[in-house]
């Protein structure tokens, strides 16, 4: 098992230019999340999935998008970066909403 | 929004030593206290979790303490390590919303 992994690692924008963050995970769990972490305030909840086909906004979803289409993947997409998004971006799992949540590693992101 | 107030924001131990985190949460129906534990460019890991039906957990070095009339809980580490410095988050998980709501994180460092 890969557990969840994120693409990419790194990457630099330019403000307006638009991106999506992969996040698969191979455990078959229903539930997945975006969070976000800036220095000094812990994780962020961006957008959460129950299962494919259903989504939900987080505390801090304005600027985002996502979507989920099969089990295994849940993409966040940014349109129209801006500095303010400039944040390590962190996907995670669990099986059900009272269970364990896996992380990936993080995607960097800086917009300039 | 309900949150979870983590201190200190970052602390330093010699090897050996007890550091303790705090995290306070406000009055509302909770489900699941887990801390995750990060080191530098790698995702959160589940270190140690607890229910409040219950006063103490521990795993071998990790203890969790739990006050529901104080509404607050701690994490010790004892007799500390080099190795386990790294950045300590405490969380909430909502019974109501499934969610998880994190403190700020605590920095930690052990000196040899």
């Amino acid at each position: 098992n890969a557990g969840v992994t994120q693409t990419p690692k790194f990457r630099i924008l330019k403000i307006g230019q638009s991106m999506t963050l992969q996040c698969t995970q191979d455990m078959n769990h229903n539930y997945m999340y975006w969070y976000r972490q800036d220095p000094g305030m812990g994780l962020k909840l961006i957008y959460y999935s129950v299962g494919a086909g259903i989504t939900d906004k987080g505390e801090v979803p304005n600027g985002y998008n996502v979507s989920r289409s099969t089990t295994e993947d849940f993409p966040l997409r940014l349109e129209l970066a801006a500095p303010s998004q400039t944040s390590v971006y962190f996907c995670a799992s669990s099986y059900e909403e009272n269970y364990e949540q896996y992380f990936g590693p993080g995607t960097r992101l800086t917009v300039t | 929004q309900q949150q979870v107030k983590q201190s200190p924001q970052s602390l330093i131990v010699q090897k050996g030593g007890i550091p303790i985190i705090n995290c306070a949460y406000e009055n509302t129906a909770f489900d699941y206290f887990p801390w995750y534990q990060q080191f530098p460019g790698k995702g959160p890991a589940l270190l140690i979790a607890i229910r409040p039906d219950v006063s103490e957990k521990k795993e071998g070095r990790f203890t969790i303490s739990f006050n529901k009339s104080a509404k607050q809980f701690s994490l010790h580490i004892m007799d500390s390590q080099p190795g386990d410095s790294a950045t300590y988050f405490c969380a909430r998980l909502s019974g109501n919303t499934g969610k998880l709501i994190f403190g700020q994180g605590t920095t930690l460092q052990v000196k040899p």
